[in-house]
């Protein structure tokens, strides 16, 4: 069964400094992995996904996230963090056709 | 190119009534996803639609839950009756196809009170 962790449901940074969250994965096969941002009230959009080839996958907004396989993880970065980047982040894997399945979320706060 | 609609965007019932759900996927999109977001957790998937038919719906409580798409376009989600524990929002996604490397796009969703 897949399933996946996201570390950390709250997390503050200043705006400018690194944005780091994580999400770790459980997957017999290679997974496809996703990150969607959620603003409030909004419906999930599309970050960035690692389906094959590079591991290091840019986003949209100056978002990327590497693709570790020895570590199941899939971390979300971006080097400089906006006060617009204040939303609820979710990591996601899908290996089936069938069944996106999401982490919990983790919902970012950028201090000015 | 116009996005996932859904409708109504708030809904407050009490206990044991009835409430239908909306969704307009994006026109083409062939596979269709009701997915239950409680506060404070990552949406669950209820059932996946391809075109008209059902590919997946092991997560739906089908002793209150229903859906439908009869014409492989728009959908709805029925809850009938509706429990406290049914508040939630509602979200509804679309994608060409169910292909695991393919993006879902999402709909605001409905947002669901129990009283």
């Amino acid at each position: 069964a897949q399933s996946v962790t996201q570390l950390g449901s709250h997390v503050s940074v200043s705006e400018g400094a690194l944005v780091l969250l994580r999400c770790n994965y459980s997957s017999s096969v290679p997974p496809y992995l996703f990150w969607y941002v959620q603003y409030p009230n909004q419906g999930l959009q599309l970050l960035l996904k690692y389906t094959t080839g590079a591991t290091l996958v840019k986003g949209i907004n100056g978002f990327e996230a590497e693709f570790k396989k020895s570590e199941t993880s899939f971390h979300l970065t971006k080097p400089s963090a906006h006060m617009s980047d204040a939303a609820e982040y979710f990591c996601a894997v899908s290996v089936t056709g069938n069944q996106f399945y999401f982490g919990t979320g983790t919902s970012l706060t950028v201090i000015p | 190119e116009a996005g996932v609609a859904q409708s109504p965007r708030y809904k407050i019932i009490e206990k044991r009534q009835s409430v239908a759900f909306w969704c307009n996927p994006i026109s083409g999109h062939a596979t269709l996803y009701w997915y239950q977001q409680i506060l404070g957790q990552g949406p669950k998937l209820l059932i996946q639609f391809q075109n008209n038919g059902v590919v997946d719906d092991s997560q739906l409580p089908k002793d209150r839950f229903s859906a439908e798409r009869l014409k492989g376009v728009d959908s709805t989600l029925k809850i009938q009756p509706a429990k406290l524990e049914d508040s939630a929002v509602y979200l509804c996604a679309s994608t060409v196809r169910g292909a695991p490397q393919n993006e879902q796009f999402f709909g605001p969703g409905t947002r669901l009170t129990v009283l």
